[in-house]
């Protein structure tokens, strides 16, 4: 959906390099979902996160990736010492909330193809 | 636990035949169901969604999905193909909780042969 904004579109890093996604959900959207799409594959969850708080954090890998969705600003997601396994399209899908409500739809941004040489 | 399975990684069809595209789904409670649809390059977008009510749902450029609680499908329909229908395309579960995390199934790329 174009209301949710990711940059950079492409980021090519070299092998021990630090590699920084972002993503702007949607105007009044507070809840942020992380996913990464190997080649060849389907998405994976990586992580859940509301406002200054990492609510699910099950699918990232446990070094070298982190997170946050701070109160002002876009989400990040964080890659240190990237390796060539990390070359994937990550998407990031933002959602806004009713009190009460369950599963309201997820909008997607365009994703960064990230390619480590 | 939930889990996707999409019969079938590649699907060729000829302009105009029908669409059929295969998902089964596990899930421990009631599920939620998507289908979303990805260009080269593009994230996704979604086509269409069962969260209750009608097990038929209809979704945008002409698909539709049947949901069977009985067979755990969703299969992804649509009577006449498209050129522009040539994607890859993603099936769905989610469950009814707190918070919505999406399990994709490993896609299936449609071509659409002229």
């Amino acid at each position: 959906n174009a209301g949710v904004m990711q940059n950079p579109r492409h980021l090519v890093r070299r092998r021990g390099q630090e590699a920084r996604l972002r993503c702007s959900p949607m105007k009044g959207h507070s809840h942020v979902y992380w996913y990464r799409q190997l080649p060849e594959e389907g998405l994976k969850f990586m992580v859940y996160l509301q406002k200054e708080n990492i609510i699910d954090e099950s699918g990232m890998p446990k070094e070298r990736f982190s997170a946050e969705f701070p109160k002002e600003g876009p989400s990040i997601l964080r890659i240190q010492q990237v390796v060539r396994g990390d070359s994937a399209a990550y998407f990031c899908a933002s959602q806004g909330r009713r009190a009460g409500a369950h599963n309201n739809e997820q909008f997607f941004g365009p994703g960064t193809r990230l390619t480590v040489l | 636990a939930q889990s996707v399975t999409q019969l079938g990684s590649h699907v060729s069809v000829s302009e105009g035949a029908l669409v059929l595209l295969r998902c089964n789904y596990s899930s421990s409670v009631p599920p939620y169901l998507f289908w979303y649809v990805q260009y080269p390059n593009q994230g996704l977008q979604l086509l269409l969604k069962y969260t209750t009510g009608a097990t038929l749902v209809k979704g945008i450029n002409g698909f539709e999905a049947e949901f069977k609680k009985s067979e755990t499908s969703f299969h992804l329909t649509k009577p006449s193909a498209h050129m522009s229908d040539a994607a890859e395309y993603f099936c769905a579960v989610s469950a009814p909780v707190s918070y919505d995390k999406v399990i994709f199934g490993p896609g299936t790329s449609l071509s659409v042969i002229p």
